[in-house]
């Protein structure tokens, strides 16, 4: 089974409108992190966000937000006020393994976002 | 401050030929990991250090593959001999625990070509 599915192979989005890239995650662990990773086309990956298991309110890095819905195990990243240059990969990740003390980094097959003019 | 190191960044080489892929990672970061990313099966961790003690290696591919940190500031991926199905983008990334969330930085990737 997948640990972190992401839905959306690809995505298309007008200059300066929001996006929402989906991504849901299944663990049993109490305590985990998920990520989310930008790649754009010259190869480099660039950490975008972050949110942990514990943490009462979505994170937040600029135009980047993390939706975290744990009832329903998403972690949705939404972009406001897209940009050309947000026109990249986009990954989903889960740290899990808190309790074993040996983590496990699982990355989703990511979406892949193209901002229109 | 210079990010995660890697070399070469392109090699290409030839079938049963011995690779080796060199990381420098952030000065004072305790976690370094290596990954491999081609089309087909996406971004695979392969292994990962915690003050240069390999922690989890469950997701190097087979035996032909082994890595090293002999100190914290340099880790090597071999892959002996190397085959076609290895070719691929490897990429080292460190992180520093004392931060909370434990946020990767990746270096900028090895792309490995196998003929």
């Amino acid at each position: 089974a997948q640990k972190i599915t992401q839905t959306q192979p690809g995505m298309f989005v007008q200059e300066k409108e929001a996006v929402t890239l989906d991504c849901t995650y299944d663990t049993s662990d109490p305590s985990y992190g998920l990520f989310w990773y930008k790649q754009p086309s010259s190869g480099e990956m660039i950490f975008l966000i972050y949110q942990g298991s514990y943490d009462q309110q979505n994170a937040t890095e600029g135009r980047y937000s993390l939706n975290f819905q744990k009832a329903r195990k998403s972690a949705n990243l939404v972009i406001s006020a897209s940009q050309l240059g947000d026109s990249a990969m986009y990954f989903c990740a889960m740290r899990e393994g808190s309790t074993s003390g040996t983590y496990k980094y699982i990355f989703g097959t990511g979406t892949r976002l193209k901002v229109l003019a | 401050d210079a990010g995660v190191i890697q070399s070469p960044r392109h090699e290409v080489t030839e079938m049963g030929q011995e690779v080796t892929l060199r990381c420098k990672p952030i000065s004072g970061h305790d976690y370094l990991f290596w990954y491999r990313q081609t089309m087909m099966r996406g971004l695979e961790l392969l292994i990962y250090f915690n003050n240069n003690v390999p922690i989890d290696d469950s997701g190097m591919p087979e035996d032909r593959f082994s890595a090293k940190m002999p100190n914290a500031s340099f880790s090597t991926l071999k892959i002996q001999p190397s085959e076609p199905r290895d070719s691929a983008v490897y990429f080292c990334a460190s992180s520093w625990s004392v931060a909370g969330n434990y946020e990767q930085y990746f270096g900028p990737g090895t792309r490995l070509t196998v003929t």
